[in-house]
Order: C-alpha cells, then sequence, then structure tokens
C-alpha cells in the first residue's frame, strides 16, 4: 500500500487560508468516506482534526474543514494562526481493514 | 479523559526483540479497536497493526506481517506489540491510539524504539 501523496509544504499569513491536498486511489481515497486528517506537532502526541472527510470532533475550530472529490481529499485551514504552525497528515482507510497515511505537508504560518 | 502512555522503546540488535505496551485510561477499552502507528526519523507517520475491540481480529502493514504481533489484554486495559526480528527499518517512535470510525481518535506520545548494533 502506497502512501498518500501530499504537497511537502504549505504557508500562509495569519488570518490567511490554506489548502492541503491529500491524493490517493480509487482503492483509498477514492473508494472509501473514511478519510481523516491529524495534526502534529514535533514530540507531542497526533491529533486527529478531521474524520469521515469533513466531520470535526469536538473541541477542533471551525477553522478547520474537509473535503474530498474523486481520488483527492483537501484540508483547508482558515484565519490561520501561529499555533497552526505544525505538520499535517491525511489518512484513508484502504480496505481488508488496512490504513494509510499521507506523506505529510509541514505548514509554515508566516 | 483519555489517556494512552506508550513503554517499552529502547536500543536493541538487529535480530532482536522488543515488547511494546500502551496503557489506557480514561475509556471502556473492550469497546475499541487499538491501533499501532510509528514514525522513522525524518519521515511521516505509517500505519502498522490494528486488533478490534474483543482481540478477534488482527491486521498488519505488509512489511511487518510474520514478525510482529499485536495483542491486548482487556483485564489490564492494555495494548502490545511483540516485535521479533528487529531491523534498522524499524527504527522509528511508535505510537498507540484508538480506533473510531474509520479514524484514530485518541494517540499516546510515543515510545521510540532504535534498532542498532
Amino acid at each position: 500500500q502506497s502512501a498518500l501523496t501530499q504537497p511537502p509544504s504549505a504557508s500562509g499569513s495569519p488570518g490567511q487560508s490554506v489548502t492541503i491536498s491529500c491524493t490517493g486511489t480509487s482503492s483509498d481515497v477514492g473508494g472509501y468516506n473514511s478519510v481523516s486528517w491529524y495534526q502534529h506537532h514535533p514530540g507531542k502526541a497526533p491529533k486527529l482534526m478531521i474524520y469521515d472527510v469533513n466531520k470535526r470532533p469536538s473541541g477542533v475550530p471551525d477553522r478547520f474543514s474537509g473535503s474530498k472529490s474523486g481520488n483527492t481529499a483537501s484540508l483547508t485551514v482558515s484565519g490561520l494562526q501561529a499555533e497552526d504552525e505544525a505538520d499535517f497528515y491525511c489518512s484513508s482507510y484502504a480496505a481488508s481493514n488496512n490504513f494509510v497515511f499521507g506523506t505529510g505537508t509541514k505548514v509554515t504560518v508566516l | 479523559q483519555v489517556q494512552l502512555v506508550e513503554s517499552g522503546g529502547g536500543v536493541v540488535q538487529p535480530g532482536g526483540s522488543l515488547r511494546l505496551s500502551c496503557a489506557a485510561s480514561g475509556f471502556t477499552f473492550s469497546n475499541y479497536g487499538m491501533h499501532w502507528v510509528r514514525q522513522a526519523p525524518g519521515t511521516g507517520l505509517e500505519w502498522v497493526a490494528l486488533i478490534w475491540y474483543d482481540g478477534s481480529k488482527k491486521y498488519y502493514t505488509e512489511s511487518v506481517k510474520g514478525r510482529f504481533t499485536i495483542s491486548r489484554d482487556s483485564s489490564k486495559n492494555t495494548l502490545y506489540l511483540q516485535m521479533n526480528s528487529l531491523r534498522a527499518e524499524d527504527t522509528a517512535v511508535y505510537y498507540c491510539a484508538r480506533g473510531y470510525s474509520g479514524c484514530l481518535d485518541c494517540w499516546g506520545q510515543g515510545t521510540l524504539v532504535t534498532v542498532s548494533s
């Protein structure tokens, strides 16, 4: 199972929006609505930000939103804040109870 | 609150074995599937294994099949990962995470495994 493809980096100024793509295949992203996104500050536990493509867990700001079209999912962070600077990973269910993560995107707040 | 605490990491020689533990608290452990995920130095997250809520089914990424075994003890609220025939490429921070609706909704802080002679 190959990793999902994400851009290595994304950036924006405070208050701006940034969108991260996550490209897979019809065997993972395109085949299931079990796409999730995780924020990871180095040295800390990863945090679930979006699940089931576009659902936010309790406590996650509505500045974070998710979507999917075909084999590509996206995470949008609106109104960027300094604390949003982190690594972001997408993940998808990939059949037969396997899961696959994306390559990761480092978000920088300029 | 939900808490997952990994332990058991360390330095091991190639070909050696190690058992990781993940102590769970703050939720009904026996109601949830549990995962292991790892992150090798300078790389991204990699899903390693999943065990169903009742331990009846276990799934692994291809690279660890036959070498790693995931298990759980609901009487101790603890998840395990037995790692045998370790290779240099298994060097990583290993995280345990709770499974929920096709995602991993709570994670531990991780434990570092270094495979080196």
